[in-house]
């Protein structure tokens, strides 16, 4: 049984387009993360939110916004897709704000031409 | 906030020997570090983690050391097999824990055979 799921796994869109990625965990944790690995590797937060409170972090464009609709599922709303955005996104969640026992979803790897 | 260097980025060893990888964090105030194993397409895993209160940790083949005074840690692997081979990173979660994980650049291992 899958512990936290990402659709779709391959995105490939053109620049200027507006897409969306969507995240769904049922472990009951309450903090749920979005992360940018790019091309050499490097896993960088962009994300946090729990029970409402989100934490963006500050080099993050606001093109790309959260959105939870209920604590299992946070997606990702990207506008105005650049040829920078190309990486995969990685979907996690844990349980409190501690980031501990953190468990990360697939990936969706974004290709922006 | 939390830089976590890592190093090295690149490691070979023989088949049956040990790897040790290290990292080293500014922010005295960080509490966590867990260290993750990602294989080539997949999600990144937790595989050991140590908290701020304790020295060491050790989980079979695997073991986690942590210097709070020196602000470094460093994962061990002993008799190392082929399925050792992947991506290694360390993170630390920043005091307060509300800013996730942040991670190391790194560590390609590679298991000769």
């Amino acid at each position: 049984d899958t512990a936290v799921s990402q659709t779709p796994k391959y995105l490939v869109t053109q620049m200027g387009n507006d897409k969306s990625i969507k995240c769904e965990q049922n472990l009951g944790h309450d903090t749920m993360y979005w992360y940018k690995q790019d091309s050499k590797k490097f896993l960088k937060i962009m994300f946090s939110y729990n029970n409402k409170e989100l934490i963006i972090n500050e080099t993050v464009p606001n093109r790309f916004s959260p959105k939870s609709p209920d604590k299992a599922h946070l997606n990702l709303h990207i506008n105005s897709l650049e040829l920078g955005d190309s990486a995969v996104y990685f979907c996690a969640s844990s349980q409190g704000l501690a980031g501990t026992y953190a468990y990360f979803g697939p990936g969706t790897r974004l290709t922006v031409t | 906030g939390e830089n976590v260097e890592q190093h090295p980025s690149t490691l070979s060893v023989q088949e049956g020997d040990s790897a040790v990888i290290k990292c080293t964090y500014s922010d005295s105030a960080s509490n966590y570090f867990p260290w993750y194993k990602q294989e080539l397409g997949k999600r990144p895993q937790l595989i050991i983690d140590i908290r701020s209160n304790v020295g060491e940790k050790k989980d079979q083949r695997i073991a986690v050391t942590l210097n709070k005074t020196a602000k470094h840690f460093s994962l061990h692997i002993t008799e190392t097999q082929p399925e050792d081979s992947a991506v290694y990173f360390c993170a630390a979660v920043p005091g307060g824990g509300a800013d996730g994980l942040t991670f190391g650049k790194g560590t390609h291992l590679i298991i000769q055979p």
